[in-house]
């Protein structure tokens, strides 16, 4: 089974401008977490999508938002770049997210490695 | 508000034992998490642990105590590709991190 892809693995932008970010889920999995990493605060939940419907959101700014389409895959974007907003962007599928036991794991994939100037 | 607490550091010695102790204060509780992240790699999934007890896969293991708000991971014979962070996540409605325990293995 292919794993969790993201695209694109680099990216470098400036402040002002927007960027969106691609996720491609483990074939089969339904949910789709994204963080951001930052060696500061460690790994931060952005928001959780299940089903096209985001399931819970994290502590973060309107600038930052996404989606999911009816093949799981998920997109996430900020606007109006700040240079706090370098970061490694992580997504994570798992199949149903719901803490059912074996069915909870999630999965990363590679990360987005944004930096914003 | 929700917490999870870990060491920053540990350092232990090839074919050794260590232990990362995983503190949590969260309103709700879903199951704990532990990942392992090399330095430019994304986390990759440890154990998970949702009953209290211990969970053994190898030369990892997981303790978890549901009342006391604490959990370990335990590796044993220690190799230095184990030099990695050790994340503890905790699932409520949403997956909390802790910032992770940066482990140096020393020959």
């Amino acid at each position: 089974k292919a794993g969790v892809t993201q695209t694109p693995r680099y990216l470098i932008k400036t402040r002002g401008q927007q960027v969106t970010l691609s996720c491609s889920p483990i074939s089969g999995h339904r949910s789709v977490s994204w963080y951001q990493q930052t060696p500061g605060q460690g790994l931060q939940f952005l928001f959780e999508y299940f089903s096209e419907t985001q399931r819970n959101k994290g502590n973060f700014p309107g600038r930052f938002s996404g989606r999911q389409f009816s093949n799981s895959r998920s997109e996430m974007n900020v606007s109006t770049l700040e240079l706090g907003d370098s970061a490694l962007y992580l997504c994570a599928s798992s199949l149903l997210g719901q803490g059912k036991l074996g069915q909870e794991t999630q999965y990363f994939g590679p990360g987005t490695r944004l930096l914003v100037l | 508000g929700q917490n999870i607490d870990q060491p920053t550091e540990m350092t232990a010695t090839e074919g050794a034992i260590v232990q990362i102790n995983c503190t949590y204060q969260t309103s709700g509780f879903n199951g704990l998490f532990w990942y392992q992240q090399h330095a430019g790699e994304a986390p990759t999934f440890l154990s998970y642990n949702v009953l209290d007890g211990l969970e053994e896969k190898g030369r990892f293991s997981s303790f978890l105590s549901r009342s006391k708000g604490y959990s370990y991971l335990l590796l044993k014979e220690l190799q230095m590709k184990d030099s990695a962070s050790y994340l503890c996540a905790v699932r409520n409605d949403k997956i909390i991190f802790g910032k992770g325990t940066r482990l140096h293995i020393l020959p």
